[in-house]
């Protein structure tokens, strides 16, 4: 069965602080795609990143940056210098190759206070 | 490039009233899918469509659900009748195609059923 874990409910920062949301995921394929999406207070989910298992490199985009850990089944994302516009649900999903829809987190709602 | 249309984007209804939604997915997107978000929750899939054929219905609760999407572009979902439970919001979602792709969200339908 695949499956995702947010451990991390809520967050609460001020603003210039990092921070770290953490997700693990579950699964027996080994060709899978773990993405990352924000769901700000307007209620829309917004893609960030798609990552395949095949490639372990973390990735940056501006303050956003993401390290994939096979070993630790880990996908985890880190906002540096966060801003209160960073306040939003981020919830990380999984799917395989087969193409089934995406299994999600419960989503970590982090509150950027200025 | 447009991007997921859905409506209406409020409804209020009473138990045992049917309620229908509507989905326009990104031009060109073969992908379509419809989840559910309780409130606190991570979104969950309800029924995925490959052009217009079903993909994976095997969370949809057939009993009251029902959803289709002719001719592969527009769909809609619809509850008969509905119970105070499937107060929600209900996403439409597309992809390009089902493997791997990133799929790009709707604004969604906030159902509240009293």
């Amino acid at each position: 069965a695949q499956k995702v874990t947010q451990a991390q409910t809520e967050i609460s920062v001020v603003e210039k602080e990092d921070v770290t949301l953490d997700c693990v995921y579950e699964t027996r394929d080994t060709t899978y795609y773990l993405f990352w999406y924000k769901q700000p207070p307007s209620g829309e989910l917004v893609f960030l990143i798609r990552r395949n298992s095949f490639d372990e490199q973390n990735e940056i985009s501006g303050r956003y940056s993401w390290n994939f850990q096979k070993s630790t089944s880990s996908f985890n994302f880190t906002i540096t210098a966060s801003q209160v516009v960073d306040s939003a649900v981020y919830f990380c999903a999984l799917s395989n190759q087969a193409g089934t829809a995406l299994i999600f987190g419960k989503g970590t709602t982090l509150s950027v206070s200025s | 490039e447009a991007g997921v249309a859905q409506s209406p984007r409020y409804k209020i209804i009473e138990k045992r009233q049917s309620v229908a939604f509507w989905c326009n997915p990104i031009s060109g997107h073969a992908t379509l899918y419809w989840y559910q978000q309780i409130l606190g929750q991570g979104p969950k899939l309800l029924i995925q469509f490959q052009n217009n054929g079903v993909v994976d219905d095997s969370q949809l609760p057939k009993d009251r659900f029902s959803a289709e999407r002719l001719k592969g572009v527009d769909s809609t979902l619809k509850i008969q009748p509905a119970k105070l439970e499937d107060s929600a919001v209900y996403l439409c979602a597309s992809s390009l195609d089902r493997q791997g792709h990133e799929q790009y969200f709707g604004p969604g339908t906030r159902l509240t059923v009293t």
